[in-house]
């Protein structure tokens, strides 16, 4: 059974906290992705990993970054909270040929930032 | 650039209502592909469709059926005989084919929140 999972469900941060929020994928999957949800809005694409070690920004990229160190595991990272960064945040994963191949979701992060 | 447009944010039902999601897309690509998803109140997205910009063919799964027009550029789906397990938000997505700067990323609507009740 494929499996996409995030290291929390809820988590609350204060401003100017670095936050880190990890994803896992077990399906050996070349893409990632990380979104945000927010209401009226949709899932929003942050940033894109297409191969270890590498990263596209998204459509709203600013003050988050991602790593990527292993094909598995990607990370975002809020460098210094702010409470507009208050949102639930989707990890997916995806086939290399991404436009045709679904994405897999995990069960996201609803993070508060106080 | 690509846009998909849910205009519905709420629709409410009664059980065994049949329920239609409509969903507007807008690319300049010939070759495209739709999604739906749903995500059910425990926030997993789950996929239920995809359809290529080729392939105008309507399609039946079990209550669920989706209507892709080209010429209207809509791809609406719609729920027979609505349950309350149905109860969700549903987000329709459109991809672009592949292209060096694109990699297939997804453009999410706004997404339908589908209430039903017994």
């Amino acid at each position: 059974d494929v499996k996409v999972t995030q290291s929390s469900r809820y988590l609350v941060k204060r401003t100017g906290e670095k936050v880190f929020l990890e994803c896992v994928q077990d399906m050996d999957h070349e893409n990632m992705f990380w979104y945000r949800q927010d209401p009226g809005l949709g899932l929003r694409l942050i940033y894109f990993s297409y191969d270890v070690k590498m990263k596209e920004k998204g459509d709203i990229p600013e003050g988050y970054s991602v790593s990527r160190e292993k094909k598995e595991r990607f990370s975002l990272i809020l460098e210094s909270a702010s409470t507009n960064q208050t949102s639930m945040y989707l990890c997916a994963s995806s086939e290399l040929n991404s436009s045709y191949n679904e994405q897999f979701f995990g069960p996201g992060t609803r993070l508060t930032v106080l | 650039a690509q846009k998909v447009t849910q205009a519905q944010t709420e629709i409410s039902v009664v059980e065994k209502e049949d329920v239609t999601l409509d969903c507007v897309y807008e690319t300049r690509d010939t070759t495209y592909y739709l999604f739906w998803y749903k995500q059910p109140p425990s926030g997993e997205l789950v996929f239920l469709i995809r359809r290529n910009s080729f392939d105008e063919q309507n399609e039946i799964s079990g209550r669920y059926s989706w209507n892709f027009q080209k010429s209207t550029s809509s791809f609406n789906f719609t729920i027979t005989a609505s349950q309350v397990v149905d109860s969700a938000v549903y987000f329709c997505a459109l991809s672009e084919a592949r292209t060096t700067d694109s990699w297939g990323k997804l453009q999410f609507g706004a997404g339908t929140q589908v209430v039903v009740t017994p």
